[in-house]
């Protein structure tokens, strides 16, 4: 199956900073990335659509201005938390599609572990 | 709007002890059928995608159908290493991206 990657898989940052993950897509090209969060037992929630080229498109009841998504290339996707509090704690996961048409996978990178003090 | 139930919400087995996990959707129109497993700390692992009722696909000891309703994941004769959060998710049809919606998940815990 097709690999997604992200940087870093685990992060620790100070309230009032801000941090970048990176999503990348290894042996494919995704013209479409989605960024997810998951609170411990939880499952996952979708936060934004990013699409390569153009502005993310976000769910309800996220934040654009707090969470920031850049597509800037099709093997790449950024979500930066700006201004992070310890409610934004938690596992983010960005996934990307294979395939077109009727028949596609979405696959999911590892997950990367945010921890606001 | 789309939703998704899974039960049951956490299952034990012993290994070798086979069962089924299911999952309930309600779905303007269903595009595509997703199941996952997530082992903890990490990404969902894809297993799975059903696009029409009666599609059945296997993979090793695991093996989903569709109907109109819901899916069901039949785990033949498990082992301890299947342990893991199983996750459903459905795709609606009609909309220009591949957005999931996802089910709570059912814990399965396989004892050796």
């Amino acid at each position: 199956g097709a690999v997604v990657s992200q940087h870093p898989s685990w992060v620790i940052c100070k309230s009032g900073t801000s941090v970048k993950i990176e999503c990348r897509s290894l042996d494919f090209q995704a013209t479409t990335m989605f960024w997810y969060r998951q609170f411990p037992k939880q499952s996952l929630m979708l936060m934004a659509t990013s699409n390569e080229g153009s502005k993310a498109t976000y769910e309800q009841g996220v934040e654009k201005d707090k969470f920031l998504i850049n597509h800037a290339s099709l093997t790449l996707s950024t979500l930066t938390v700006t201004s992070a509090h310890p409610e934004d704690s938690s596992f983010y996961i960005c996934s990307a599609t294979v395939g077109s048409g009727p028949y596609y996978e979405q696959y999911f990178g590892p997950g990367t572990r945010l921890t606001v003090t | 709007e789309d939703q998704v139930t899974q039960s049951p919400e956490a299952l034990r087995l012993q290994e070798g002890e086979s069962s089924s996990l299911n999952c309930s959707y309600t779905v303007s129109g269903l595009r595509g059928l997703f199941w996952y497993r997530q082992d903890p700390g990490k990404g969902p692992e894809f297993l799975f995608t059903l696009y029409s009722a009666g599609e059945e696909k296997e993979k090793e000891r695991l093996k989903a159908t569709l109907t109109k309703k819901e899916s069901f994941l039949h785990i033949t004769a498990p082992k301890p290493e299947d342990s893991a959060t199983y996750l459903c998710a459905v795709q609606a049809s009609g909309g220009s991206n591949y957005k999931l919606t996802f089910g709570k998940g059912t814990l399965l815990t396989v004892n050796p």
